[in-house]
């Protein structure tokens, strides 16, 4: 069964950082897209960034030079590492998995609350 | 960025009643249109994929069709269950992006 569990979520201060996990199971990080996804207080869905199997990366031009995306194929698990937080990044960010051509998120974890408030 | 837009944003339906939401792209973006559904709290849903293919267990009350810039997301026959919110989402281009959201709720 394909899960996705999503921790490292909080209060943090404006300009602070944190790290998400995203721990996966019943399939291989690595051999799949994987993206991350986020949702404002009340607001609609966002995408974050992506990680391609071959290891290729993009972002979205709201947190570009500010959050890293990264995978650990020996943990099964994705990252994000958020820096340089704004109060603008208050969200549920989600992982998900992204399937290849055509391209469609066809499995999410239940989210983890990402707070940025002094 | 492909803009996304969605009529209505939101409807208020009985069950039973057939119900069509309309996405709309701000480029031709062919089949590569995906919609999600959304209740409160949870992690979005795919239900279509590629703009009409029915993603595995998804009832098939729920059908997609369009191409181009035009999609339509049908629910042949409200049930309780299908009171959320859908959204659709371009995936023919990086920035993949999402339409705002049409929220059906009891009537």
């Amino acid at each position: 069964e394909v899960q996705l569990v999503e921790s490292g979520g909080g209060l943090i201060q404006p300009g602070g950082s944190l790290r998400l996990s995203c721990a996966a199971s019943g399939f291989t990080v690595s051999s799949n897209y994987m993206s991350w996804v986020r949702q404002a207080p009340g607001k609609g869905l966002e995408w974050v960034s992506v990680i391609y199997s071959g290891g290729s990366t993009y972002y979205a031009d709201s947190v570009k030079g500010r959050f890293t995306i990264s995978r650990d194929n020996s943990k099964n698990t994705l990252y994000l590492q958020m820096n340089s937080l704004r109060a603008e990044d208050t969200a549920v960010y989600y992982c998900a998995r992204q399937r290849e051509l055509p391209e469609y998120f066809d499995y999410w974890g239940q989210g983890t609350l990402v707070t940025v408030s002094s | 960025d492909i803009q996304m837009t969605q009529s209505p944003s939101s409807l208020s339906a009985s069950v039973g009643d057939r119900v069509t939401i309309t996405c709309r792209a701000s480029q031709s973006i062919s089949s590569y249109l995906n919609w999600y559904q959304q209740k409160p709290g949870k992690a979005p849903k795919l239900l279509i994929y590629a703009a009409s293919s029915l993603q595995s267990g998804v009832p098939s009350r729920f059908s997609g069709s369009g191409s181009g810039t035009d999609f339509t997301l049908t629910i042949s026959s409200l049930q309780p269950e299908d009171f959320a919110t859908y959204y659709c989402q371009q995936s023919y281009s990086t920035p993949v992006t999402f339409g705002p959201g049409t929220k059906v709720d009891i009537k």
